[in-house]
């Protein structure tokens, strides 16, 4: 079954900081990755996916993948405390026959002004 | 934007008693999907349903039902409440392959 950890547990950055999260994952033939975020009392929201190695740039969001090494990351550029949230890694496996996904634990984030 | 509602929005419960929490999406969407979030675990996928009238088991399915009467409504169902499914629900839809929407949550307490 799929694994999807994700690190560091939890981050406090100040205002206008560039904020980098990891996240590995056990099957590199694993489909679309997701970032969703998460504010307290909320549901999660999807912010970007990738499919394919490289990177994905979206406004201030920048996501890369390397299926070698099993690692996705995501980076937020000028974080504001808007972005203040709990990060979700999900994984699509390869054996999913449809759209299921495996989350990671999450990273807290907390931008401070 | 897509929108998934969830009720009741909390919910406390005694241990052996049948609670039922119903979701519904104005979207749509073919898939609807039942998650449990718990600190340390993440959301894990409880049941999910590709179509009204289908459902499957996801990776935690011991101890719920789900039901799915109609494109718009997905329910779960548990039929002998226990302490250890005190947590916070999440229903969610989707098209396949694209991404999931989420309700806002129920928050369940099993006493």
């Amino acid at each position: 079954q799929e694994k999807v950890q994700q690190s560091p547990e939890s981050l406090i950055v100040p205002e206008g900081a560039m904020v980098s999260l990891n996240c590995s994952f056990s099957d590199s033939a694993s489909q679309s990755i997701w970032w969703y975020q998460q504010h307290p009392g909320k549901g999660p929201k999807a912010l970007i996916s990738i499919f394919s190695n490289g990177n994905k740039k979206e406004g201030r969001l920048t996501v890369y993948l390397n299926r070698a090494s099993l690692h996705v990351s995501l980076h937020i550029k000028d974080s504001q405390p808007s972005d203040s949230a709990v990060y979700l890694c999900a994984v699509s496996p390869a054996s999913s026959s449809f759209s299921k996904l495996v989350f990671g634990q999450g990273t807290s984030l907390s931008v401070v002004p | 934007e897509a929108a998934v509602t969830q009720s009741p929005r909390n919910k406390v419960a005694v241990t052996g008693g049948k609670v039922t929490l119903s979701c519904n999406q104005t979207n749509n969407h073919n898939n609807m999907y039942w998650y449990r979030q718990d600190t340390g675990h993440g959301l894990r996928l409880i049941h999910y349903s590709y179509g009204a009238g289908s459902t499957e088991k996801g990776d935690i399915p011991d101890g719920y039902k789900a039901s799915r009467p109609s494109q718009e409504n997905f329910s779960l169902i548990l039929e002998l409440a226990t302490p250890s499914q005190t947590s916070v629900y999440f229903c969610a839809s989707g098209d396949p392959r694209d991404e999931q929407y989420f309700g806002p949550g129920t928050r369940l307490t099993v006493l």
